[in-house]
């Protein structure tokens, strides 16, 4: 079982360049999301998704797009990568909104903006 | 103030040692609770969900106080492979059920 795969796992990018980070979970599951980890900061929601055709800001958005492209893939796309971008990204996903369920995360991409 | 608080530690313990950890948490349309675990460099994984009636999976256990908004986990005779982060999570229905994280609790048990 693949669970929740994301590409690529490390990336290094100049400022202002633009680039898509790929999500793909292979579990049905509804609802996904993306999350940027920063030290001492904790896991901070960027975008997600309760489900196919549907995206919605989280806390921090701003400098970031998404795509919803299936139920499977979720993208994150970085328009013009700033350094305050540099982070660890996760994507994850889940059953329905509602109930006790966690979630399944991919293993992350590592992004140093320089 | 952040939704989820926790204490970051380090809690430096032996082997053998019982540890706890506190969370609190300030949105009380918050549902459901967990603990997730992730070690250094890696994605989060589920450890266990919270029940207000308490719940235990082996030395793990795991407290609800939906009054005082306060979650607990108690981890006994810990091992080496228990040292990891410890992260405290609550799920708010009314916010599309997202997961909304404490920063973690980094715990380092040493022989």
């Amino acid at each position: 079982n693949a669970g929740v795969t994301q590409t690529p796992k490390f990336q290094v990018l100049k400022t202002g360049q633009s680039m898509t980070l790929q999500c793909a979970q292979d579990m049905n599951h509804n609802s996904m999301y993306w999350y940027r980890q920063d030290p001492g900061m904790g896991l901070r929601l960027i975008y997600y998704s309760a489900s196919e055709g549907t995206t919605d800001k989280g806390e921090v958005p701003n400098g970031y797009n998404v795509s919803r492209l299936n139920k499977r893939e979720f993208s994150l796309r970085l328009e013009s990568a700033a350094p305050s971008q540099t982070s660890v990204y996760f994507c994850a996903s889940s059953e329905a909104g509602q109930g006790v369920y966690g979630y399944t995360f991919g293993s992350g991409t590592r992004l140093t903006v320089v | 103030r952040k939704e989820v608080e926790q204490d970051p530690g380090p809690f430096n313990v032996p082997e053998g040692a019982t540890v706890a950890f506190n969370c609190t948490y300030s949105n009380s349309a918050s549902q459901s609770f967990f603990w997730y675990r992730q070690d250094c460099r890696k994605e989060p994984k589920l450890l266990m969900s919270v029940y207000s009636s308490g719940n235990e999976d082996g030395r793990f256990t795991a407290q609800l106080n939906r009054a005082s908004q306060y979650i607990s986990l108690l981890i006994r005779d810990s091992k080496l492979s228990d040292s990891a982060t410890y992260l405290c999570v609550v799920k708010v229905y009314n916010q599309g059920g997202k997961l909304i994280f404490g920063q973690g609790t980094e715990l380092s048990v040493k022989p």
